[in-house]
């Protein structure tokens, strides 16, 4: 089975700053997706960036990036330029390919991102 | 466009009596799965269903049951309510079509508290 692993409960972020959260995982696949999650207080999961572990170039959404290290197991999120509004819960979330939907995916436990002034 | 709704968005219960949450998926979507969030921890997938079918099943107790209609709109039962099953119950619906790269899109959940 595999495991995700998120070990910052909390971060905290100046606006306008960079922080980058950390995610690793578990598995014995070869392929598979990654991806990040962002829950505000509303409590909608939304998806932020998605990775295809086949590809090597990392995926970059306007000021959301990830730095995917597929040998290490490593997939780090990195806001850049942050705003208020990017205060919330970050999930770190992984998908076999062998479940041959879109529906099952394994969740870390989370990140509370703060961004003050 | 109206996307995934969820109702409703609070309830209480007492242990032992049972519960039932409905989900409505995004217009255009079929498939529809059903998460577990319990209290600072991240979803848990319970199951999936699809043409009115369970098609993939999550470590949860047979208490656990669902539903799909004609209409692709889906409910979560569950039975003989526990303490530790209270939690946030999200909805999440995609298109079967697209397979492995469909985009899950997640409902606002509905928060059960049991006493």
């Amino acid at each position: 089975a595999q495991t995700v692993t998120q070990s910052q409960p909390e971060m905290s972020v100046q606006e306008a700053e960079t922080v980058t959260l950390s995610c690793t995982y578990d598995t014995s696949e070869s392929d598979y997706y990654l991806f990040w999650y962002k829950q505000p207080p509303s409590r909608q999961m939304i998806l932020v960036i998605r990775q295809e572990a086949y590809k090597q170039q990392n995926a970059t959404e306007n000021r959301f990036s990830v730095n995917f290290q597929k040998a290490a197991k490593s997939f780090s999120l990195k806001i850049s330029d942050s705003q208020l509004g990017d205060a919330a819960m970050y999930f770190c979330a992984y998908k076999s390919l062998s479940t041959g939907t879109a529906s099952k995916l394994t969740f870390g436990t989370g990140t509370r991102l703060q961004v003050t002034l | 466009d109206a996307g995934v709704t969820q109702s409703p968005t609070h309830l209480i219960k007492t242990r032992g009596q049972q519960v039932t949450l409905r989900c409505s998926p995004k217009s255009g979507h079929d498939t529809v799965s059903w998460y577990q969030q319990a209290l600072g921890q991240g979803p848990q997938f319970i199951f999936q269903y699809y043409e009115e079918e369970e098609r993939q099943r999550g470590n949860f107790p047979d208490r656990f049951s669902g539903h799909q209609f004609p209409n692709y709109s889906s409910e979560l039962n569950v039975n003989a309510l526990l303490l530790g099953d209270s939690a946030l119950y999200l909805c999440a619906s995609s298109w079967a079509r697209q397979g492995n790269t469909g985009e899950l899109f997640f409902g606002e959940g509905s928060r059960l508290t049991v006493l």
